[in-house]
């Protein structure tokens, strides 16, 4: 069965500054992993996946994140935060291409100005 | 013009009561998802449909019953509503890859 870790529930950055949000996963195949965010009363937004290919992926509002199979992580990243960027993310993953996401438990980046 | 959508967004009812969520998709997907998020906002798959059949049924009580009349609706269905039923429900689609989730409907028991 896949599993999904975010090691931390809160993660504060100042504006200006790279963020990182870690994500490490568990699957008995090859993973395909994604990253969603979710702004206050409002659902989840796609920022970016990884199925195959290049380990570095970008996605929307300049984030992106960097898939390393020994280290089966697939961290979020951003040289530069904005306040706009604080939400709620959510790290994903699913092993075959039928199966529903198994997601983490979402870290809160606050971003402050 | 919005690509996944869910009626009503907000739900308060008394325990015991029977309600209804509706889900529609306008991406031709033929997967469609329900999600329950808790308090603590954890996430967890309900059901999945492929082409209107059940794919999946985790371990949901059966006071839960997802119908879909044709590909692009996903309704949830609860009947004796309880307390521990208080979550944001969401629906989701799937194209090759990607999920793509509706606004969430926040559901409330009294």
């Amino acid at each position: 069965a896949q599993s999904v870790a975010q090691p931390e529930d809160q993660v504060n950055v100042a504006e200006g500054n790279p963020l990182t949000v870690k994500c490490t996963y568990s699957v008995s195949g090859n993973p395909y992993l994604f990253w969603y965010v979710q702004y206050p009363n409002r659902g989840l937004q796609f920022l970016l996946k990884y199925i195959t290919g290049d380990n570095l992926v970008k996605g929307s509002y300049g984030f992106e994140a960097e898939f390393n199979k020994s280290q089966t992580s697939f961290h979020l990243k951003k040289p530069s935060a904005l306040v706009s960027d604080s939400a709620l993310y959510f790290c994903a993953v699913r092993d075959m291409a039928n199966t529903p996401l198994v997601f983490g438990k979402g870290t809160r980046l606050s971003v402050i100005a | 013009d919005t690509a996944v959508s869910q009626t009503p967004k907000y739900l308060v009812t008394q325990m015991g009561n029977d309600k209804s969520i509706k889900c529609e998709q306008n991406l031709g997907h033929d997967t469609m998802y329900w999600y329950k998020q808790d308090s603590k906002k954890f996430l967890k798959i309900m059901f999945s449909y492929n082409n209107k059949e059940l794919i999946i049924n985790e371990t949901v009580p059966n006071r839960f019953s997802p119908k879909s009349p044709d590909k692009a609706h996903l309704n949830l269905h609860i009947n004796s509503l309880e307390l521990g039923d208080s979550a944001v429900y969401f629906c989701a689609s799937r194209d090759a890859d990607t999920q793509y989730f509706g606004p969430g409907t926040r559901l409330t028991v009294l």
